[in-house]
């Protein structure tokens, strides 16, 4: 069943397609931030991360991008297929009184065969 | 299989009763993170213990504790539960908390207060 019934944003997108998902971020601190991705009934599950001190990170089908200006996250995923389907968080570390991660409301992604 | 055991998996309790979550987390991992997940206010961090230790505190209620054993599982207790303490729990896991720091989630425990 659903983990979650957030009333979450939500990106449509075409099998085969690019996504970007994008994200605001609130800590200029953090040290890393971090893509996290939840399918149904289960736990996130870890994609990418990238370090503050970069502004691009590539993985195999996903790109994480960093602007610190705008405090801005996004995260691309190419040539998107069905098993994308999922809720999508990103997360920041912070350090300042003691380790936590504070995670961001998340993106519901659907793809459409 | 992320390596990260939760028990259990479903809990059906009624208010002001307290009940026990348990988390085993990989093997090797001494940081272990509590995650509460409700419908309206996504996942919560709750507190974080490393080897046995609180390292630190989010948005956790006074009615709520944890701690971490000595074989490294973690076990969140919550009492006087009410209604709006339904949700998902999740337990993660990390080698450390450093800030390059990638956690490993459990498929959570539903808690339901009815």
């Amino acid at each position: 069943g659903e983990s979650v019934g957030l009333h979450l944003p939500t990106l449509s997108v075409q099998e085969g397609d690019n996504s970007i998902i994008n994200c605001a971020y609130s800590n200029s601190a953090s040290d890393y931030f971090i893509w996290y991705k939840q399918e149904s009934g289960k736990g996130p599950q870890f994609i990418i991360d990238i370090r503050s001190n970069m502004d691009k990170r590539q993985g195999q089908r996903v790109t994480v991008l960093l602007n610190k200006t705008v405090k801005h996250l996004s995260l691309q995923i190419a040539a998107t297929q069905p098993g994308d389907s999922a809720v999508y968080f990103c997360a920041e570390n912070d350090n300042t009184g003691g380790f936590k991660t504070i995670f961001g409301a998340g993106t519901r992604l659907f793809v459409k065969a | 299989d992320s390596g990260v055991t939760q028990t259990p998996k479903h809990l059906i309790t009624a208010t002001g009763q307290r009940v026990t979550l348990r988390c085993s987390p990989r093997s090797g991992d001494l940081s272990v993170y509590w995650y509460q997940q409700s419908l309206d206010q996504g996942l919560q961090f709750l507190i974080h213990y490393y080897n046995g230790e609180e390292r630190a505190k989010g948005n956790i209620l006074e009615r709520f504790s944890a701690q971490q054993f000595p074989d490294l599982h973690s076990e969140l207790n919550l009492s006087s539960l009410e209604l709006g303490d339904s949700a998902l729990y999740f337990c993660a896991s990390s080698p450390r908390g450093g800030a390059k720091n990638i956690q490993y989630f459990g498929a959570g425990t539903r808690l339901s207060v009815l």
